[in-house]
């Protein structure tokens, strides 16, 4: 079974500009969160979907958006790019949300740099 | 809000040998989950091993084990016979396990494993 996919894999945009990144989970897996991760602020969670609805986000600015397909594909958008949204996007998958779905599955990641 | 400790930023461990990983945490919840992460110079995020709060087994993932220490709030990794492959950063993950409770993991700071052959 193939694993979660991030495209792409590295983005150099510069400060002002918008960035869209996607995720496929896993086959079956209806869940996906994004995960942010920066030196200095380690591992931040920025939002979860299941069946196409965000049920949370985190304390990101507007700026920092979602959403997820009726085939469990995400993609997450970043507008107006300040150099501070350079970090590694994390992406992960879930099977659900009872007991025994719950372990997320992370991909490779999406590269952010901004100049 | 839960909060996720590691006190080791750093540790080093002879190939062979066995080195242990420190992760406390804080919660009011009782229904819970624990997991370590490695993250591999490649960046991908890998699971290690999973505990629910619940069972008081420790898990075990063959040369990978716990020491879940629900009353003291503590979650250590042991690594048997450490290969250089080990060599990565660990994080410590709690995850709610409330009735439509969020997924989000909370993640610690990281421990950096290095492995000396």
């Amino acid at each position: 079974k193939a694993g979660v996919t991030q495209t792409p894999r590295y983005l150099i945009k510069t400060r002002g500009q918008q960035v869209t990144l996607s995720c496929s989970p896993i086959s079956g897996h209806r869940s996906v969160s994004w995960y942010q991760q920066t030196p200095g602020q380690g591992l931040q969670f920025l939002f979860e979907y299941f069946s196409e609805t965000q049920r949370n986000k985190g304390n990101f600015p507007g700026r920092f958006s979602g959403r997820q397909f009726s085939n469990s594909r995400s993609e997450m958008n970043v507008s107006t790019l300040e150099l501070g949204d350079s970090a590694l996007y994390l992406c992960a998958s879930a099977r659900g949300l009872g007991r025994g779905q719950e372990t997320q599955y992370f991909g490779p990641g999406t590269r952010l740099l901004v100049l | 809000a839960q909060t996720v400790t590691q006190s080791q930023p750093e540790m080093s461990v002879q190939e062979a040998e066995t080195v242990t990983l420190s992760c406390t945490y804080d919660t009011s919840e009782s229904d819970y989950y624990l997991f370590w992460y490695k993250q591999p110079p490649s960046r991908q995020m890998i699971l290690v091993i999973r505990q629910e709060a619940y069972k008081q087994q420790n898990a075990t993932e063959n040369r990978f084990s716990v020491n879940f220490q629900k009353a003291a709030k503590s979650f250590s990794l042991k690594i048997s016979d450490s290969q250089l492959g080990d060599a990565a950063m660990y994080f410590c993950a709690y995850r709610s396990g409330a009735q439509g409770g969020s997924e989000k993991l909370v993640f610690g700071k990281g421990t950096k494993l290095t492995v000396n052959p």
